[in-house]
């Protein structure tokens, strides 16, 4: 199947500071990738919809400027969380889509202190 | 607006059969998805059905769909203590930027000796 990572897997950061999360597609090219955020214990919501060339969609509550998206090549899209605060640290996980549907990074645990 | 619904744990012992249920709001769903997390692990796609079908087996796993009453089963056969996870039902909705899937809050299945 296809094969979809993410980098970091895991990351600590202070407050204030803003982290970057990578999510490639490495088998195939996606002109559209998911963003989404799971808290312990529960589902998956998503954040926003990143597609290759234009600007995100974000869902509604979710604050643009300060979960930045972009999706600057058919393989890369990154999620730069800025001046991160704890309420942030949460496991974010994307997607790539395909025809049919979404094959899903293994995921980045942020912790922010 | 659109709304997946699962039980939320399961329990079952190692050789016995595990059924996971999920209903569904969304009539116009193309496609439904069954994904398994492990523990701090991103989601596999375990199987698909296209809205059409109403059975896909694929080796250990059988998914039913009554689209009547929007209801989607996965059942495991000969289940082992390695298919303990949370098993998410999925739905693919059309949003404002394409075609997301819509989450269940997911299924703990825990497989005992």
């Amino acid at each position: 199947g296809a094969v979809v990572s993410q980098h970091p897997s895991r990351v600590i950061c202070k407050s204030g500071t803003s982290v970057k999360i990578e999510c490639r597609s490495l088998d195939f090219q996606a002109t559209t990738m998911f963003w989404y955020r799971q808290f312990p214990k529960q589902s998956l919501m998503l954040m926003a919809t990143s597609n290759e060339g234009s600007k995100a969609t974000y869902e509604q509550g979710v604050e643009k400027d300060k979960f930045l998206i972009n999706h600057a090549s058919l393989t890369l899209s990154t999620l730069t969380v800025t001046s991160a605060h704890p309420e942030d640290s949460s496991f974010y996980i994307c997607s790539a889509r395909t025809l049919e549907t979404q094959y899903f990074g293994p995921g980045t645990r942020l912790l922010v202190l | 607006g659109e709304d997946v619904e699962q039980s939320l744990f399961l329990s079952v012992r190692e050789g016995d059969s595990s059924v996971i249920n999920c209903t569904y709001t969304d009539s116009s769903s193309t496609y439904l998805y069954w994904y398994k997390q492990e523990p701090g692990a991103g989601l596999q796609l375990l199987t698909y059905i296209f809205s059409n079908m109403d059975m896909k087996q694929d080796q250990r796993l059988t998914v039913l769909l009554n689209k009547k009453d929007k209801h989607l089963s996965l059942r495991i056969a000969d289940t082992q203590t390695g298919d303990s996870a949370i098993y998410f039902c999925a739905e693919s909705s059309l949003n404002q930027a394409g075609t997301a899937l819509i989450f269940g809050k997911g299924t703990t299945l825990s497989v005992s000796s």
